[in-house]
């Protein structure tokens, strides 16, 4: 079926360095995607969303780009802190979900400090 | 605290009981979503509500679950006859509409032993 998914399930990052997490989506029906922060025992955090009709979009210190033509998410963190040390997963959902999220698998990210 | 609310946090139950969990959705948030995940895997939908109605449910929720959100506000999550595969965060979520971000709690760490 329609899926979310990540390549690199474990990312190490110098803290400082910029940290770059990947995400390729299957349904071409998805037009709109979040990304979450998740630390242990806890639940998802919101980061910062995309609709399809942008390709990229950018907050505090995150940045997102979307790719439609291949169907990729992109997470961006720039100056990675420890404090970003968590699982990252992407999201999507479209129009006749009803807001219901499908899920990647996650990627782990690792600040050295 | 404002945020979504789950309770409890953990859970540890026999096989063959039954378990309730609730969950409080943050205030006037008229959607309500009930994801489950394992260790190492993205939350995974179960079932969502658009105010006290029970929109659609996952083919993941057996007829051993069963949701409610009787008055639009709260959400109860029971689980009968509890087997271990049952094992799992519940994490519970609301938005103020479609394609909004969803907030979610800290969840409930069911262990089936």
């Amino acid at each position: 079926g329609e899926s979310v998914g990540l390549h690199l399930p474990t990312l190490s990052v110098q803290e400082g360095d910029n940290s770059i997490i990947n995400c390729a989506y299957s349904n071409s029906a998805s037009d709109y995607f979040i990304w979450y922060k998740q630390e242990s025992g806890k639940g998802p955090q919101f980061i910062i969303d995309i609709r399809s009709n942008m390709d990229k979009r950018q907050g505090q210190r995150v940045t997102v780009l979307l790719n439609k033509t291949v169907k990729h998410l992109s997470l961006q963190i720039a100056a990675t802190q420890p404090g970003d040390s968590a699982v990252y997963f992407c999201a999507e959902t479209f129009n006749a979900a009803g807001n219901k999220l499908t899920f990647g698998g996650g990627t782990r990210v690792l600040v050295k400090p | 605290d404002t945020g979504v609310s789950q309770d409890p946090r953990h859970k540890i139950t026999k096989r063959g009981q039954n378990v309730t969990f609730r969950c409080d959705p943050i205030s006037e948030h008229n959607r309500l979503y009930w994801y489950r995940q394992t260790l190492g895997q993205g939350p995974e939908f179960l079932t969502y509500f658009q105010n006290e109605a029970q929109l659609e449910k996952s083919r993941l929720l057996s007829d051993r679950f069963s949701a409610e959100r009787p008055k639009g506000s709260f959400s109860t999550l029971e689980i009968q006859r509890t087997e271990q595969g049952d094992s799992a965060m519940y994490l519970c979520a609301s938005s103020p509409g479609r394609k909004t971000e969803a907030f979610f709690g800290q969840g409930t760490r069911l262990t089936v032993v």
